[in-house]
């Protein structure tokens, strides 16, 4: 069983461009999650997703970030119109049943983001 | 809101012990830990969902006072392989199912 895929795993965009992150979770985990790791920082939350629906978006930027679990394929965080600002490691995980029980979050490797 | 981890680093000679808190503001439903070695993911190490429960990994264990909000993780005859930074991860009763991390605990482990 492969563990949470992310792609790719660096990432360079001009200011202005846009900036699309894969995640493939686990299989059979349905629930996912995006955090935001800035250099020496901690773990910021952004989004859950329960397939196909985004269950808790608070850690959002109301602007130019948006993130998406089709049915079929990855979870896709899209953030467009870079500025420099947004140059961070973004993380995903997954987890087969909610949090809330006795259930571990497992961690992708991470997409390193550059904005230049 | 962030949980607060304490210290927010410590250096340890091979062997020593070493204690992290992680204290919340909120009710707590489970305390997550992990160990995020440079340029890594972050990896699991263990999960604590009831009050007063303690669970260990090698010779790395925790405890969990849900009354206090708080969690301590406990390094206990440090190897170098413990270096990295130690995060919790609170899952909040009014929250939802998410993880909201601290800002870390940097951890060296010298020979």
């Amino acid at each position: 069983n492969a563990g949470v895929m992310q792609n790719p795993r660096h990432l360079v965009r001009r200011r202005g461009q846009e900036a699309r992150l894969r995640c493939s979770p686990m299989k059979g985990h349905s629930h996912v999650y995006w955090y935001r790791q800035l250099p020496e920082e901690g773990l910021k939350f952004m989004v859950y997703l329960q397939k196909e629906n985004i269950i808790d978006e608070s850690g959002m930027p109301k602007e130019r970030f948006s993130a998406e679990f089709p049915k079929e394929g990855p979870s896709i965080l899209r953030i467009q119109q870079v500025v420099r600002g947004d140059s961070a490691a973004y993380f995903c995980a997954s987890s087969p049943y909610p949090l809330d029980t006795n259930t571990e979050a497992f961690f992708g490797q991470g997409t390193r983001l550059t904005v230049v | 809101q962030q949980p607060v981890q304490s210290p927010q680093a410590v250096i340890l000679r091979e062997g020593e012990d070493a204690v992290i808190n992680c204290s919340s503001s909120k009710a707590l439903y489970s305390v997550h830990w992990y160990r995020q070695k440079h340029g890594e993911a972050p990896v699991f190490l263990m999960i604590l969902l009831k009050g007063g429960e303690q669970k260990g990994h090698e010779k790395i264990s925790a405890s969990f006072n849900e009354k206090k909000q708080q969690s301590s993780l406990y390094l206990t005859a440090s190897q170098l392989s413990y270096s990295g930074t130690y995060f919790c991860g609170t899952a909040e009763k009014a929250a939802g199912n998410k993880l909201t991390f601290g800002g870390g605990t940097r951890v060296l482990v010298k020979p």
